[in-house]
């Protein structure tokens, strides 16, 4: 079965400071993977797609890394600002018929001043 | 442009009303999709159309039923409301997967919060 596990769950940071959200996967055969960043209250919205043969890749202040072999993601925030507080989300699309996606828990994000 | 429009934003319901969310999208997607969102799960898609005229099952279809009569309108209806469909419901809309634009990126809505007594 198609997974999508992300990690921690939730986390505070003060900010001004960098912090790593996880994501592993079990989807086969595999496509792409996005982040989404979720403000309360809010839809989604993409920040960053990465496919089989991208290591690294950066959106402003976020960078995001695959190793496809391991099936593991990070999202990298750096010099964090109020403005990140939000739920990021993890969303893996397979190569199969329907292309259907598998979405990840999610990762609450709280900045403080 | 607007993108993805959702109404209503905010529903209260009795068990076993019924009612219909309304998306609108301006973006000229083929595909558009229906999503709960519950603490803790994440977002699981309900049901989802690949054009006009037609609807598919998805995670969780039971309970809740769709059409989609005009590329831009996906409506989502709940015959009988039952308590555990007090949510938050997404509409998205995306380009045909396998286009080169596009690579299945989402477009949200707001979300509707729905909660049913």
């Amino acid at each position: 079965k198609n997974q999508v596990e992300q990690s921690p769950q939730s986390l505070i940071i003060l900010e001004g400071k960098n912090c790593t959200l996880q994501c592993n996967y079990t989807v086969s055969p595999f496509s792409n993977l996005r982040w989404y960043k979720q403000d309360t209250g809010r839809g989604p919205v993409s920040l960053t797609i990465m496919t089989f043969s991208e290591n690294t890749k950066s959106n402003g202040r976020y960078t995001a890394t695959l190793d496809a072999d391991t099936k593991q993601s990070s999202l990298h925030i750096t010099a964090s600002q109020l403005s990140d507080s939000a739920s990021y989300i993890c969303v893996v699309s397979g190569t199969a018929a329907g292309n259907k996606l598998t979405f990840g828990g999610g990762t609450r994000v709280l900045v403080k001043p | 442009n607007a993108g993805v429009t959702q109404t209503p934003k905010f529903r209260v319901l009795k068990t076993g009303q019924s009612m219909t969310l309304l998306c609108a999208q301006d973006m000229n997607h083929e595909y558009m999709y229906w999503y709960r969102q519950d603490p803790g799960m994440g977002l699981r898609l309900i049901h989802y159309s690949v054009g006009e005229g037609t609807t598919a099952k998805g995670e969780v279809p039971d309970g809740y039923n769709v059409s989609r009569l005009k590329k831009q309108n996906f409506l989502l209806g709940l015959e009988s409301a039952a308590p555990s469909q007090t949510s938050v419901y997404f509409c998205a809309s995306s380009y045909r997967q396998g286009r080169v634009v596009s690579t299945g990126e989402l477009f949200f809505g707001e979300g509707s919060r729905l909660t049913v007594l």
